[in-house]
C-alpha cells in the first residue's frame, strides 16, 4: 500500500544546529514530493517540491531536501536553525496515478531552543 | 503569487446550525479547489476534490449531505457544514491548484469551527 511516513512526531533543536526532518514513502513508483510548514492557528505553506529533474531541491527560509530514490526518502534540512523556524512540518506526496490527491505524513514539530 | 483566503477565519454556532465557509484564490484562476479537516494535533485529512461547474467528488467516509460544496466559478468554493454538531468541530482547510501547475497545492490560512 502506497504511504508516508514521517519519523518523530516531535524534533528538538538547538538554534544555530543542524535540523533534520525525515520522510519516507512506499511506492514503486517515485511521487511528486512536498514539504509544507504550518504554523499554530494558519494554513500550510509550501516549502518546497520534488516533481522531476535534480534530486536536491532548495526551497524557501533556508530548507533543501534531498529525492532519494534507493531509500525512497524526501528529507527536510537546513543548516542553521532559527527561533522562527519552530512549527510543525509536513511531508506530502502526490503519488503516480493520483491525480493530485496530496497524502499528508502526520506531521513533525519543530522545537527550536535558544 | 497564488494566494488563497478564506472567511472567515473562526466561527462559533450552536448546535443544529448551518455553517457556509468560503475559500477563494485571490490571484489566479482554480480549476480545482480542495477542502481538508484537521483536527488537533493531526495531519490533514482530504475530505473531498472539487472542480468548476462539477459535482464535487466526497473522499470514502465523508458525508456529502453534511458537508456541501459549492465550486461556481473558478475563484471561489464553499464549504456548508449542515446541521453542526460538536463533533463537527475542527480546524477547516481548504486549497486550489490551477492548470499548468496542478501538482501543487495552495493553500487557504484555514477556519477554526466551534459547535456548541
Amino acid at each position: 500500500a502506497q504511504s508516508v511516513t514521517q519519523l518523530g512526531s516531535h524534533v528538538s533543536v538547538s538554534e544555530g544546529a543542524l535540523v533534520l526532518l525525515r520522510c519516507n514513502y512506499s511506492s514503486s513508483v517515485p511521487p511528486y514530493l512536498f514539504w509544507y510548514v504550518q504554523y499554530p492557528n494558519q494554513g500550510l505553506q509550501l516549502l518546497l517540491k520534488y516533481t522531476t529533474g535534480a534530486t536536491l531541491v532548495k526551497g524557501i527560509n533556508g530548507f533543501e531536501a534531498e529525492f532519494k530514490k534507493s531509500e525512497t526518502s524526501f528529507h527536510l534540512t537546513k543548516p542553521s536553525a532559527h527561533m522562527s523556524d519552530a512549527a510543525e512540518y509536513f511531508c506530502a506526496v502526490i503519488f503516480s496515478g493520483g491525480y493530485q490527491k496530496v497524502t499528508f505524513g502526520t506531521g513533525t514539530k519543530l522545537q527550536v531552543i535558544p | 503569487g497564488a494566494v488563497v483566503s478564506q472567511h472567515p477565519s473562526w466561527v462559533i454556532c450552536k448546535s443544529g446550525t448551518s455553517v457556509k465557509i468560503e475559500c477563494r484564490s485571490l490571484d489566479f484562476q482554480a480549476t480545482t479547489m480542495f477542502w481538508y479537516r484537521q483536527f488537533p494535533k493531526q495531519s490533514l485529512m482530504l475530505m473531498a476534490t472539487s472542480n468548476e461547474g462539477s459535482k464535487a467528488t466526497y473522499e470514502q467516509g465523508v458525508e456529502k449531505d453534511k458537508f456541501l460544496i459549492n465550486h461556481a466559478s473558478l475563484t471561489l468554493s464553499t464549504l456548508t457544514v449542515t446541521s453542526a454538531h460538536p463533533e463537527d468541530s475542527s480546524f477547516y482547510i481548504c486549497s486550489a491548484s490551477f492548470t499548468g501547475a496542478t501538482d501543487t497545492q495552495y493553500f487557504g490560512p484555514g477556519t477554526r469551527l466551534t459547535v456548541l
